[in-house]
């Protein structure tokens, strides 16, 4: 069976540091990889899409970065931490084979508080 | 216009009651329907998708889609104080996921 992994699980880092969060997936091959954040009371945004090694798309401009450097891992950095930075962040994969109903997995988060 | 609209919530019901939970959406090219549930500092982990209008059910979950409309619900029956979470509507097109913003539920033992 498939599983998620993110680390770390809570992190508090000061303005302007930089950040680094990674995303592995165990137990399948070529998945499509996702970076979502989620403000308090708010719903998800995506953020970054990978369908392949090196391959990543942006979807909103900031000052975050995505890598996948390898075929299951995806990281999530960033140069220099804003308190806007602050949220939950959420990996997900999903299996790419259908492109109208593939469905996406969520691991357990990484909590980012920036102070 | 947000592409996904969700019922605002809060939702607080007494143990036993039926849970309804709604979105709308706006572009009519999204194919498929989902609800994924989340507890709180957890991941959403998937409760149901559906492709095609009607009704699906899974115990005692309903999830239902109304294409024409562009609307779809999930409702819960007999609810459980264990399914106080959070519920986000999600809907796909072209690998990527649009979600509602979550509808907190609350069930009073």
């Amino acid at each position: 069976s498939q599983t998620i992994h993110q680390w770390p699980a809570t992190l508090v880092q000061p303005v302007g540091s930089p950040l680094s969060l990674e995303c592995t997936v165990e137990g399948t091959s070529n998945p499509n990889l996702y970076w979502y954040r989620q403000a308090a009371g708010r719903g998800l945004q995506l953020l970054f899409y990978s369908v392949g090694i090196g391959q990543i798309s942006s979807e909103v401009p900031q000052n975050l970065s995505a890598s996948r450097p390898q075929d299951r891992q995806f990281i999530l950095s960033s140069k220099k931490l804003l308190l806007s930075d602050s949220g939950f962040y959420l990996c997900a994969w999903a299996s790419g084979t259908n492109v109208d109903t593939d469905t996406q997995y969520f691991g357990p988060g990484t909590r980012l508080t920036v102070l | 216009q947000k592409e996904v609209e969700q019922d605002p919530g809060p939702l607080s019901v007494p143990e036993g009651a039926i849970v309804s939970l709604n979105c709308t959406y706006s572009n009519s090219a999204f194919q498929y329907f989902m609800w994924y549930r989340q507890y709180s500092r957890k991941g959403p982990e998937l409760l149901m998708y559906t492709y095609s209008s009607g009704n699906k059910e899974d115990g005692r979950f309903t999830a239902q889609v109304d294409k024409s409309s562009k609307y779809i619900s999930l409702f819960i029956r007999d609810s459980q104080p264990s399914d106080s979470a959070t519920y986000l509507c999600a809907m796909t097109l072209n690998y990527k996921l649009s979600f509602g913003a979550g509808t907190t539920v609350t069930v009073r033992a």
